[in-house]
Parts: structure tokens; C-alpha cells; sequence
């Protein structure tokens, strides 16, 4: 069965260097997103992605975050200068064509900032 | 904003029923989730409800949606060990263009032997 796959599935960092979370989504879905968890709270929304732009995005996803597809596969997450409360679980997440309701999560990306 | 709400914890013994609930307030909401996250992993599907059924059935799983009272709940007939996780309803609203979801807090379901 297809999976949207994440790497790496941990990362620690120190404060104020960059960090670029990748995913690969589904082969045959066109849309892309990535939300976060912070520990014991809830799965946060940050951005949507479609159409090679984004769609929508929530006020956590300031200008520290952006989002690419550099390749017909990938999907990254880039945070330009980590904070201490970047420190989350980060899932990408997929799904396809209008109709096609089902949003596959991928296993995830643990953040630790320093 | 839209906002979902789900009970902490839930113990029920092996073999029972489990009834997990949730309230929504965004009225436009037209599909609803129930996920599952097992320790360290990502969030599984493991159902989804539009928001004109009140029923959807799906082997051990049954969710029910009130819609007038926006209630969804997730009953998982023969509770096992393995069906110890956290679950966490969410919604998708009408509202927007793209379709990213709101989560509830999540419930950690314990099943007991």
C-alpha cells in the first residue's frame, strides 16, 4: 500500500541554525501538507500546498518557514533560524484528487532544538 | 475558530466496548476523522464519516455523527490490547480552499487485560 514517507525520523539542532524537514508523498496526490505536534498538545496545522504554491497557511507558519517542492517527489519544510519552541513532532501529510477526501500522515519528523 | 474537543483518557477492560466522543463547533465541517497514534509513530486513519451519513460501519469500528448536537463518536466493539493508542478525531472544514484539518486534543485509550 502506498505511504507517505518522512526523513529524518529525528533531528536535533541547535537554536538559530536551519533545519530541512523532507517528505515524499504519495505518488499520484496533489496535495501537500504539513502540520506539528507539539509534545502532549494537539496536531497544529501549518501549511497547505498545491498546484506548486501555497494555499493556505496558519498563523504559526511565519516568514522562519517555508515550503518546496523541488522535484516531482519531494516536499520540504525548511525552518530558516530554530527557536526553542520549534521543538515538535512534524508530519507531512497527503491526499489526491477532489473526491478523494483520505489524508495520509506520514510517520514523522521528531525536532529537538537546543 | 473551529475547535474539537475529546475526553483525556478512556480505560476500558479487554473484550468490552469502547466509546470514544467528540464535539465540533464548525457547523460547515463535511468530513470528520478518527485517527490513531501509537507511541512514537504517526497518525493512522482509521475511519472517516461525510457529514450527510449519521452511521458508517467498518468491521470493529462504528462512528456515529449527531450533527444537530455536533457530536461524532468512534466505538470499537471487542477492545484488544493492541487497540491501546491515543485517538484523535478531527474535522475538515467547508470553509477555505485547501483542506487541512483540526484535531482534537486526543483520547488515550488504556484497554486492560
Amino acid at each position: 500500500e502506498p505511504e507517505v514517507t518522512q526523513t529524518p525520523s529525528h533531528q536535533v539542532t541547535q537554536m538559530g541554525q536551519e533545519v530541512i524537514l523532507r517528505c515524499v508523498p504519495i505518488s499520484n496526490h496533489l496535495y501537500f501538507y504539513w502540520y506539528r505536534q507539539i509534545l502532549g498538545q494537539k496536531v497544529e496545522f501549518l501549511v497547505s500546498f498545491y498546484n506548486n504554491e501555497i494555499s493556505e497557511k496558519s498563523e504559526i507558519f511565519d516568514d522562519q518557514f517555508s515550503v518546496e517542492r523541488p522535484d516531482g517527489s519531494n516536499f520540504t519544510l525548511k525552518i530558516r533560524s530554530t527557536k526553542l519552541e520549534d521543538s515538535a513532532m512534524y508530519f507531512c501529510a497527503s491526499t489526491g484528487l477532489a473526491g478523494q477526501e483520505t489524508q495520509y500522515f506520514g510517520p514523522g519528523t521528531r525536532l529537538l532544538v537546543l | 475558530g473551529e475547535d474539537v474537543e475529546q475526553s483525556l483518557f478512556l480505560s476500558v477492560r479487554e473484550g468490552d466496548s469502547s466509546v470514544i466522543n467528540c464535539t465540533y463547533t464548525d457547523s460547515s465541517s463535511t468530513y470528520l476523522y478518527w485517527y490513531k497514534q501509537e507511541p512514537g509513530a504517526g497518525l493512522q486513519l482509521l475511519t472517516y464519516i461525510f457529514s450527510n451519513m449519521d452511521m458508517k460501519q467498518d468491521q470493529r469500528l462504528t462512528v456515529l455523527l449527531n450533527k444537530k448536537d455536533k457530536h461524532l463518536s468512534l466505538r470499537i466493539a471487542d477492545t484488544q490490547t493492541g487497540d491501546s493508542a491515543i485517538y484523535f478525531c478531527a474535522e475538515r472544514s467547508r470553509t477555505g480552499s485547501a483542506r487541512q484539518l483540526t484535531f482534537g486534543s486526543g483520547t488515550q485509550l488504556t484497554v486492560l487485560p
